[in-house]
């Protein structure tokens, strides 16, 4: 069966740039999550959604990140005006719901800031 | 807040030796404990977890952590891997909830021939 997609697998773009990650998530799975994984770390939280909600966005760094989910399934990540340090493998989750389903992961983006 | 320490960023091994893998947390509450596998060009994927009962847990494939709350400790083990276990283990926290998973750096276990 399709396990969580992500695209694209990499992407590189200038500094200052706007970038658009995507993430298809297991069909059925009603939460999604965003992590990002930097050089040598585990994967950060960033943003957890139930549905079409944020649910939790408290591990966005700050402003120039924001993620939508219009219809509770495909999911958006958008970071503006990108800087070096945002390079980083960002991941997508997904799972049936919050409690105890197991999380499954997609292969991630690799974004590289010139 | 929690947080997570695996101590040993490489571990090499040869094939059919023992292997531990260590993890401690810190946490002000009670807690889910996971480990992760990220195989060579693959996502991450949920090797074994404890949510409460035993705290000897074990996964498919031969691998097992127990947790120790007194030590908070939830270190993983084999006692013989193969070649195929080599891979990036990465131990996760989360404090009462399942999604807000505290990653720790990882540990890197190569097995050799």
């Amino acid at each position: 069966g399709a396990g969580v997609s992500q695209t694209p697998s990499n992407k590189v773009t200038e500094k200052g740039k706007y970038v658009e990650l995507r993430c298809d998530p297991i069909s059925g799975h009603t939460a999604l999550y965003w992590y990002r994984q930097s050089l040598g770390q585990g994967p950060e939280f960033l943003i957890y959604f139930q549905g079409t909600g944020a649910a939790d966005d408290s591990g966005l760094p700050n402003d120039r990140f924001f993620a939508v989910r219009p219809e509770g399934s495909v999911s958006t990540l958008k970071i503006q005006r990108t800087e070096r340090g945002d390079s980083a493998v960002y991941l997508c989750a997904s799972s049936l719901a919050m409690g105890n389903s197991p999380l499954h992961f997609g292969n991630g983006t690799r974004l590289t800031v010139t | 807040a929690q947080s997570v320490t695996q101590l040993d960023s490489q571990v090499p091994v040869f094939e059919e030796a023992p292997v531990e893998l260590r993890c401690n947390y810190s946490s002000s509450v009670s807690v889910y404990l996971f480990w992760y596998v990220q195989y060579p060009n693959q996502g991450l994927q949920l090797l074994l977890k404890y949510l409460s009962g035993s705290t000897l847990v074990e996964s498919i494939n031969g691998f097992e952590a127990e947790f120790n709350k007194s030590q908070t400790s939830f270190h993983l083990r084999k006692p013989s891997v193969h070649i195929s276990d080599t891979a990036e283990y990465f131990c996760a926290v989360s404090g009462g909830s399942n999604y807000k998973l505290t990653f720790g750096k990882g540990t890197l276990l190569t097995v050799n021939p």
